[in-house]
């Protein structure tokens, strides 16, 4: 069965430094997202993704956050200067019309 | 914007027994659904139902949609000890499921074999 899939699957950066995480969504889908969750919070939308652009983003996605599709199958999640409350899990998805498959994620550790 | 939020409780079951988790939004939505995440795991897609839809069925589970309430209920019928994970509503406003997903808390079932 088709799956997303996530790397590292755990990140471990100081404050300041900046990371990617990458992601190869579905091979045929077209939508692709990230998602976060800091520890015991609820899953938060970070940023859609489609034909090439950013199709919507929240509050959360400031300019210290940038997204790519580089190539035909990665999509990778850049942060530019981390900092200690962007420790979270960070999540990848990718979708066809209608339903978004989650990859099992990353979880970004700033110290 | 849409916000699920699930009933606050942590449910404990036997084996066998049925699971009943609630969610309420506050906006007007297109689509709701339900995501399972198993401890340290991604999100694993359950049922979507639209809201023009009253009750959608999967297998074991069964949600419910109320639109006039804001709110959903997810039954798993005849648990089993592999059900064991956080149960997540997510709403959409678009008729697809290809925009952003707004998710409630979660709520944590454990079933006992």
């Amino acid at each position: 069965e088709p799956e997303v899939t996530q790397t590292p699957s755990h990140q471990v950066t100081q404050m300041g430094q900046e990371v990617i995480l990458r992601c190869v969504p579905i091979s045929n889908h077209l939508y692709f997202y990230w998602y976060r969750q800091i520890l015991g919070q609820k899953v938060e939308f970070l940023v859609s993704f489609y034909n090439n652009e950013i199709s919507e983003k929240s509050e959360i996605f400031d300019d210290q956050f940038s997204v790519e599709r580089p190539d035909g199958s990665n999509f990778t999640l850049k942060i530019r200067s981390t900092k200690l409350e962007d420790s979270a899990m960070y999540f990848c998805a990718s979708s066809d019309l209608n339903i978004q498959y989650f990859g099992a994620g990353t979880r970004l550790s700033v110290l | 914007s849409q916000q699920g939020e699930e009933d606050p409780q942590a449910l404990s079951i036997q084996e066998g027994e049925n699971a009943t988790m609630n969610c309420s939004y506050k906006t007007s939505i297109n689509n709701l659904q339900w995501y399972r995440q198993n401890s340290g795991r991604g999100l694993v897609h359950l049922i979507l139902i639209r809201s023009n839809e009253r009750e959608k069925h999967s297998g074991r589970l069964r949600v419910t949609l109320d639109t006039s309430k804001k709110s959903s209920s997810l039954l798993i019928t005849a648990s089993r000890a592999a059900d064991t994970a956080s149960y997540f509503c997510a709403t959409g406003d678009a008729y697809y499921g290809n925009n952003r997903l707004a998710f409630g808390k979660g709520n944590q079932v454990v079933v006992i074999p």
